[in-house]
């Protein structure tokens, strides 16, 4: 059974710092991985898609990494904002017709 | 484009009633999905439209939820008679290809509250 891991619940960070957000799965057979942002009271809003047979994507200030093999996944944020402040959540996919796994995921807030 | 589009955005019903929520997905999106998420857990998979049949309907807690999608277009998830346990914001989500093969898009939730 998949599970998915982001570590810490909560973050906060200066404005202007580059920062990492971590995602563990514990089965690395997956098909592809999406990042998402949640703002309080609203849905989930697609950030970044990597497909299985890429390592990473980037979407301005955003870079997505992934590494099957060791069952990990990283969303760099570089040069903080405060309008970053969000949940940050983590989900894979792992089958071709399979339902997304969430995590928990991370908190983050950016101080002005 | 019009998102993926939820209706009610919040309802509160007594123990024992009916709710029906509503999803509109994004245009010529045949899979459609609905998810949970109640209070501390993650957000969970409920079940999975390819069209208006079936894909997948592993995660529906029990038989008092019936999903259904009449054409193909949008989708209907009714709660009879809902539990206290029940409570929690259901998603939506649609997509052009399963399985991430395209992104998901998602609603912006339905926030249940059962008393």
């Amino acid at each position: 059974k998949q599970e998915v891991t982001q570590i810490p619940a909560a973050l906060s960070v200066p404005e202007g710092e580059n920062l990492v957000l971590n995602c563990s799965f514990t089965d690395s057979a997956i098909y592809n991985l999406q990042w998402f942002r949640q703002d309080p009271g609203k849905g989930l809003t697609s950030l970044l898609l990597i497909q299985s047979s890429q390592r990473e994507q980037t979407s301005g200030r955003l870079n997505a990494s992934l590494d099957k093999s060791s069952g990990r996944s990283t969303l760099y944020i570089a040069a903080s904002q405060p309008g970053d402040s969000a949940t940050y959540l983590c989900a894979v996919y792992t089958g071709a017709n399979s339902k997304l796994t969430f995590g928990k995921g991370i908190t983050l807030s950016v101080r002005p | 484009e019009a998102g993926v589009t939820q209706f009610p955005s919040h309802s509160v019903i007594e123990k024992g009633q009916t709710v029906t929520l509503r999803c509109d997905p994004i245009s010529g999106h045949d899979n459609l999905y609905w998810y949970r998420r109640v209070m501390g857990k993650e957000i969970k998979f409920l079940l999975h439209f390819v069209k208006e049949s079936k894909q997948d309907e592993s995660g529906m807690p029990n038989n008092r939820f019936l999903a259904e999608r009449t054409g193909g277009t949008y989708s209907t998830l009714k709660v009879q008679p809902a539990e206290l346990e029940d409570s929690g914001v259901y998603f939506c989500a649609s997509s052009q290809v399963a399985g991430g093969g395209t992104e998901a898009f998602f609603g912006q939730g339905t926030r249940l509250t059962v008393v």
